[in-house]
């Protein structure tokens, strides 16, 4: 079962920034915190993913609060090409391999 | 492009064909993933291979039946199928260990009728 709760859509004007928020109160120690997307009938993308630190690539932000309970993706300035499902997933690291366990994640729109 | 490729990317079969899906990664990643995603629904794991092993089976009727012959490849062999079988399956592959991104293939759309 998914460990994480978000909110099942959101819409966002293009050229404005997409805050999607996800709640993971039961994260443990060593679990980070991965985000991904997925375009209409495609295979999930990998967006950015933290452990308690905020991080920032390319495509977005990812900004962890302080008690690691919850988190928010920042895409600074939407455009409709980042309209999808976006999934916030936990995920343990370690010296084995732990795959990832997806829930329904947030479909955004993106307005024109 | 991910760097996982999946063929074929469309499949009709009838429920008493066979027919085997195909997954192929250069990364050289060595965990291979099969997924399915039923219509509005969230993707569901259905098995995982380490180093060639299948690691995780997550109860998923015989009538799938998993191959990993190396690292790079993964198939599923599909027989006696029903239509409620009918998915996107996407395959995904990681490093071995440690924190890894998964990459993901584009899929096979699959509708049996």
């Amino acid at each position: 079962d998914a460990k994480t709760t978000q909110p099942t859509s959101m819409d966002c004007a293009e050229g404005r920034a997409a805050n999607l928020p996800c709640n993971h109160s039961t994260i443990s120690g060593n679990e980070y915190v991965y985000w991904y997307r997925q375009i209409h009938s495609q295979g999930p993308q990998y967006i950015i993913h933290g452990l308690k630190n905020n991080e920032t690539n390319e495509m977005a932000s990812l900004i962890i609060t302080e008690d690691r309970k919850s988190s928010t993706l920042i895409l600074p300035h939407a455009t409709l090409r980042d309209t999808a499902v976006y999934y916030c997933i936990v995920r343990v690291a370690s010296s084995g391999n732990t795959p990832l366990v997806f829930g329904k994640g947030t479909r955004l729109s993106v307005i024109a | 492009e991910t760097g996982v490729t999946q063929t074929p990317r469309h499949l009709v079969m009838g429920m008493t064909n066979k027919k085997s899906l195909k997954c192929e990664q250069h990364l050289g990643h060595n965990a291979m993933y099969w997924y399915k995603q039923s219509a509005k629904k969230p993707l569901e794991l259905m098995f995982v291979y380490n180093f060639k092993e299948q690691t995780e089976n997550n109860s998923v009727p015989s009538r799938f039946s998993p191959e990993c012959p190396n690292s790079s490849h993964l198939f599923l062999h599909l027989h006696t199928l029903q239509p409620e079988d009918s998915a996107l399956y996407l395959c995904a592959s990681t490093r071995t260990g440690g924190n890894t991104e998964a990459f993901f293939g584009q899929g096979t759309r699959l509708t049996v009728v």
